[in-house]
């Protein structure tokens, strides 16, 4: 059964600090790993995602990478902003005889402080 | 924006009730997601549906039930409610090529329902 493990589960950094979100998972079978963001009681923005072959993708001050074989993925932030304040969620997409879906994280907090 | 919406926005409900949440998908994707996402956790996946059939099912009891319509919009459907049903739900539209799998979902605002 996949496992999806996000590290640290909540981050308070001051703003203009370069900062690394972890994602962990236990199955390397994945067909690609999605970031999301969401904010308080809302719905989910994906912002990058990995195809299973690639190593990072890049958008703005977003960087994603991803290490298949050991079951890793990081989100780094560079220049953090208050607006960046959300939590974070990290899904793999697997295929499985139960259906295509995502599994997801339990999320990483981040707050961005003046 | 995703173009995803989904209704109502909120929703409170007693235990044993019945409810039915709406999505329509956004414009030329044929396949709908749902999940539950309770306080404080990531969402969970509970099924799927492709061309108006389910398409995969998570660790959900029959009683949560769905539809999908020929233009692609769905309902989740939930009966019997029960306390622990209280939770935002999600649905996220795609579309399933021909190899059997999707790229991003793109997921709508959510409906949260509470259950008294």
């Amino acid at each position: 059964k996949q496992e999806v493990t996000q590290i640290p589960a909540a981050l308070s950094v001051p703003e203009g600090e370069n900062l690394v979100l972890n994602c962990s998972f236990t199955d390397s079978a994945i067909y690609n790993l999605q970031w999301f963001r969401q904010d308080p009681g809302k719905g989910l923005t994906s912002l990058l995602l990995i195809q299973s072959s690639q190593r990072e993708q890049t958008s703005g001050r977003l960087n994603a990478s991803l290490d298949k074989s050991s079951g890793r993925s990081t989100l780094y932030i560079a220049a953090s902003q208050p607006g960046d304040s959300a939590t974070y969620l990290c899904a793999v997409y697997i295929l499985t005889g139960g259906g295509n879906k995502l599994t997801f994280g339990t999320g990483t907090q981040l707050k961005v402080e003046l | 924006e995703t173009g995803v919406t989904q209704s109502p926005t909120h929703l409170i409900k007693t235990r044993g009730q019945q409810v039915t949440l709406r999505c329509s998908s956004q414009s030329g994707h044929n396949t709908v997601s749902w999940y539950q996402q309770a306080l404080g956790q990531g969402p969970q996946f509970i099924f799927q549906y492709y061309r108006e059939e389910e398409n995969g099912r998570g660790n959900f009891p029959p009683r949560f039930s769905g539809l999908q319509f020929p233009n692609y919009s769905s309902e989740l459907n939930v009966n019997a409610l029960e306390l622990d049903d209280s939770a935002l739900y999600l649905c996220a539209s795609s579309v399933l090529g021909a190899r059997g799998y999707t790229d991003t979902q793109y997921f709508g605002p959510g409906t949260r329902l509470t259950v008294l």
